[in-house]
């Protein structure tokens, strides 16, 4: 079975520091998609960003970039120029060719002023 | 405006009472899934479908039956509820299982 793990329950950082979550998954399968989503207090669930596994460029979108490492199975997120608004909870999620999604039990993120 | 709907946001009830919890989207996806959200746990797929009439189950699909008669409608029904079912559930909606995830706002659900 496909798994996602993200071995950081908790991780603190600077405001305008730099900051990366980790993400390791399990699974057999050469094609497939990653992503990182936010969840901020309000409990909505925000698509940060999305790697498609056969792209061998790591994904970007403004602050946020991803590191991703396919032989190792590693999707790590980093978070540039840290800000207050980035306080949220993480989730890593993989997406099956079974058209299964599996997330990460998730990384709070917390923002120091 | 885009946007995936469930009701109710709150819902108490007691152990055995059916309930169902509802899914709605107007953005014409195809994709739409259940999710549970758990202290330690992460978000775990209950349910999902891939379009009208073809749904599958998830990793956590014990307890739970959905229905998908119409392409914007996904309800998540508890024929009857157990304790252990207390948790806060996710509709989403997307293109495809590999696109980006649209959430609904969540269900916090308490069975006493």
């Amino acid at each position: 079975a496909q798994t996602v793990t993200q071995s950081q329950p908790e991780m603190s950082v600077q405001e305008a520091e730099t900051v990366t979550l980790s993400c390791t998954y399990d699974t057999s399968e050469s094609d497939y998609y990653l992503f990182w989503y936010k969840q901020p207090p309000s409990r909505q669930m925000i698509l940060v960003i999305r790697q498609e596994a056969y792209k061998q460029q790591n994904a970007t979108e403004n602050r946020f970039s991803v590191n991703f490492q396919k032989a190792a199975k590693s999707f790590s997120l980093k978070i540039s120029d840290s800000q207050l608004g980035d306080a949220a909870m993480y989730f890593c999620a993989y997406s099956t060719r079974g058209n299964k999604l599996v997330f990460g039990a998730g990384t709070i993120l917390r923002v120091k002023s | 405006e885009a946007q995936v709907t469930q009701n109710p946001r709150y819902l108490i009830t007691v152990t055995g009472k059916k309930l169902t919890v509802t899914c709605s989207q107007n953005m014409n996806h195809e994709y739409m899934s259940w999710y549970r959200q758990d202290p330690g746990l992460g978000l775990r797929q209950i349910y999902y479908s891939m379009n009208v009439e073809v749904t599958d189950k998830g990793d956590v699909p014990e307890g739970y039956k959905v229905s998908r008669k119409e392409k914007r409608n996904f309800p998540l029904i508890l024929e009857s509820p157990s304790p252990n079912q207390t948790s806060l559930y996710f509709c989403a909606s997307s293109l495809t299982s590999n696109n980006e995830q649209f959430f609904g706002p969540g269900t916090r659900l308490t069975v006493l």
